[in-house]
């Protein structure tokens, strides 16, 4: 069954202060691997898409990268607004559809 | 592009009983989503429709919960008898057809269970 575990549980930053959250993953056959922003009481919204180990994208202060076992996003010079809960979820090799296994998140807040 | 719509926003209900909650996806889109959040968990995938037919259902939807999508346009997800353990946020989203799709998320719809 596919697993995704987030570290930390929760960040605190200060503004300026770049640091990385971690996704590891357990899937059988990764077909992607996406990472989404979630603010209080809404909805996830889309950040990155990642296919294959190596590659790496990048959206301004945020990089994300992707090994065989993990993921990482990396944010730098973080600012208050980037304060939010970071979502990595990983897409399978399913008979149907586009079906995300999400793990819990990690929780990011950055002062001023 | 209007994005994936959800309603109610919030629902408060009592135990017992049956609420009804909308989606409707953006309009090219075939594939649509519902998943449930409790606090401080990630999205948990209940359902998914292919246009009107529903393809895959996760274990966790107890014979309680229903969804539909009529004429593979908006959906509606019903839960019947309705339990404290039931309180969540319900996320609709949709996706385009096509390998590797994103997800597009709507706001969702905060249920609590009184």
């Amino acid at each position: 069954e596919d697993q995704v575990t987030q570290s930390p549980e929760a960040l605190r930053l200060q503004e300026g202060e770049s640091s990385s959250l971690n996704c590891s993953y357990t899937v059988s056959g990764l077909r992607g691997l996406f990472w989404y922003r979630q603010d209080p009481g809404k909805g996830p919204e889309f950040l990155f898409t990642l296919y294959s180990a190596g590659e790496e994208k990048e959206k301004e202060r945020l990089k994300a990268t992707l090994t065989k076992k993990e993921s990482f996003l990396h944010i730098t010079a973080p600012k208050p607004e980037d304060s939010a809960t970071y979502l990595c979820a990983v897409q399978d090799k399913p008979l149907y559809g586009n079906k995300l296994v999400f793990g819990a998140g990690t929780i990011l807040r950055v002062k001023s | 592009d209007t994005g994936v719509s959800q309603n109610p926003r919030h629902k408060i209900t009592k135990r017992g009983q049956n609420v009804t909650f909308r989606c409707d996806p953006i309009s090219e889109h075939n594939r649509l989503y519902w998943y449930r959040q409790t606090l401080g968990q990630g999205p948990e995938f209940l359902t998914y429709f292919q246009n009107e037919a529903q393809l895959e259902k996760s274990r966790l939807l107890s014979d309680r919960f229903s969804a539909e999508r009529p004429k593979g346009s908006f959906s509606t997800l019903e839960i019947q008898r309705t339990e404290q353990g039931d309180s969540a946020m319900y996320l609709c989203a949709s996706s385009p057809a096509g390998v590797n799709e994103k997800l597009f998320f709507g706001s969702g719809t905060q249920l609590s269970v009184l």
